[in-house]
């Protein structure tokens, strides 16, 4: 089942604009993860963040994480063209074994 | 290897026949994830493997669909009598710890 939804759909921004992507889920969770995804083939993970932490940082990639409000976010900080890919959170399944993804946000960046 | 490698890379048959796809997960990894992206969409889990344990096969559409791993690492998943909406691409992942996972280039598999 789906747990996680990106929001928005697409984004389209240009070279050296921040882009902000959101996420949101429905149980509780001890970890959200965020992966890109070029042309539509393998994935790569980016970052996690802990329920336990409310911001992390990795390079220009800036997440924070609200158990309150069952959501997360993205912030892609001078964005450059090779950032453009689908973006996707993904969240650990009720038995922790396996993580649900959610249905991703396109981030076109214009040079 | 260094990744996770997928094999073949594309594959495209046709309607009714049986196709198998390949997946070698990282060296030591004991997890190891198929799932399934149709065009333009999320993530679709089919099955996990863990160790020795019997896999978490919740996640197949229908019995036309098959997995193993022998000796905890290659992993092949089998389609039989493939039908045009299993045309998708085939993502395999393998994970230490069930948290990271380690993303194949997948199989872009096309019915006709």
């Amino acid at each position: 089942s789906q747990q996680g939804e990106e929001d928005p759909q697409a984004l389209s921004i240009q070279e050296g604009e921040n882009a902000t992507m959101n996420c949101s889920y429905k149980t509780s969770i001890n970890n959200l993860q965020w992966y890109r995804q070029n042309s539509g083939r393998g994935l790569v993970h980016l970052i996690l963040i802990r329920s336990n932490e409310r911001e992390k940082h990795s390079g220009r990639l800036r997440v924070t994480l609200d158990t309150s409000k069952k959501s997360s976010s993205l912030l892609i900080t001078a964005s450059r063209a090779a950032d453009t890919a689908s973006y996707f959170c993904a969240t650990p399944d009720t038995g922790f074994q396996k993580l649900v993804f959610g249905t991703g946000t396109r981030l076109l960046v214009s040079p | 290897g260094a990744g996770v490698s997928q094999s073949p890379s594309n594959k495209v048959t046709e309607k009714g026949k049986d196709v198998e796809l390949r997946c070698d997960p990282i060296s030591g990894h004991t997890a190891l994830y198929w799932y399934r992206q149709s065009l333009g969409q999320g993530l679709e889990f089919l099955i996990y493997f863990q160790g020795n344990s019997a896999p978490d096969k919740s996640g197949l559409p229908s019995d036309r669909f098959s997995a193993e791993r022998t000796g905890g690492s290659v992993s092949t998943l089998t389609i039989q009598r493939t039908q045009q909406e299993d045309s998708a691409v085939y993502l395999c992942a393998s994970s230490l710890d069930a948290n990271t996972q380690y993303f194949g280039p997948g199989t872009r598999l096309t019915v006709l």
